[in-house]
């Protein structure tokens, strides 16, 4: 089992591009994650999925969109990249079970994306 | 939404000392509170997590207690090891009204000297 992958690793992007984050899980869990992690602010939630077919925005949303394209895939796009982006982003994903807790959070490896 | 503070941000301690790390939350309906550390360049990962209705839980050198009525949490590592040192982040998870969510703190850098 490869777990969380995110592609891509690194990532140059200048002012004003766009580009997408891809993340796929192969545990068949219902709640999928994208966090970015700047530091000293911790992990930050963007966007999550708690079950196919549908998004909510997390604690930092703006400038970001999400698609959940089936069960394994969750993908984050930066429709114009600001400097602000510049951060290190992760996938996460867990078998989440509503009011009880979250489940464990499986991480991907991470993507260091630099805008410039 | 939930506030999860944790404290300190930096902490040293030399191998075989203990380490303490705290956090408080805010939101009182918050029934889950794992520990995620994150080693240099790799993922975080989860290492203890406890429930509202339990007040310890332990596994081998870590520990975790819970205070749900002054509402903070805090893990402990005995004999710390140099492969202790990492980053440590504290989550508290919120029920909320419909979805529940996981709130993280700003982490805490641990070094362990040999």
């Amino acid at each position: 089992n490869a777990g969380v992958t995110q592609t891509p690793k690194f990532q140059v992007l200048k002012t004003g591009q766009s580009m997408t984050l891809q993340c796929a899980q192969d545990m068949n869990h219902n709640s999928m994650y994208w966090y970015r992690q700047d530091p000293g602010m911790g992990l930050r939630l963007i966007y999550y999925s708690a079950s196919e077919g549908t998004t909510d925005k997390g604690e930092v949303p703006n400038g970001y969109n999400v698609s959940r394209l089936n069960k394994r895939e969750f993908s984050l796009r930066l429709e114009s990249a600001a400097p602000s982006q510049t951060s290190v982003y992760f996938c996460a994903s867990s078998e989440f079970r509503g009011s009880v807790d979250t489940g464990e959070l499986f991480f991907g490896e991470g993507s260091r994306l630099t805008v410039l | 939404g939930e506030n999860v503070e944790q404290h300190p941000s930096t902490l040293s301690v030399q191998e075989g000392d203990s380490a303490v790390i705290k956090c408080t939350y805010s939101d009182s309906a918050s029934n889950y509170f794992p520990w995620y550390k994150q080693e240099l360049g790799k993922r975080p990962q989860l290492i203890i997590d406890i429930r509202s209705n339990v007040g310890e839980k332990k596994d081998q050198r870590i520990a975790v207690t819970l205070n749900k009525t002054a509402k903070h949490f805090s893990l402990h590592i005995t004999e710390t090891q140099p492969e202790d040192s990492a980053v440590y982040f504290c989550a508290a998870f919120d029920r909320g009204s419909t979805l529940g969510r996981l709130y993280f703190g700003r982490g805490t850098q641990l070094t362990v000297w040999p």
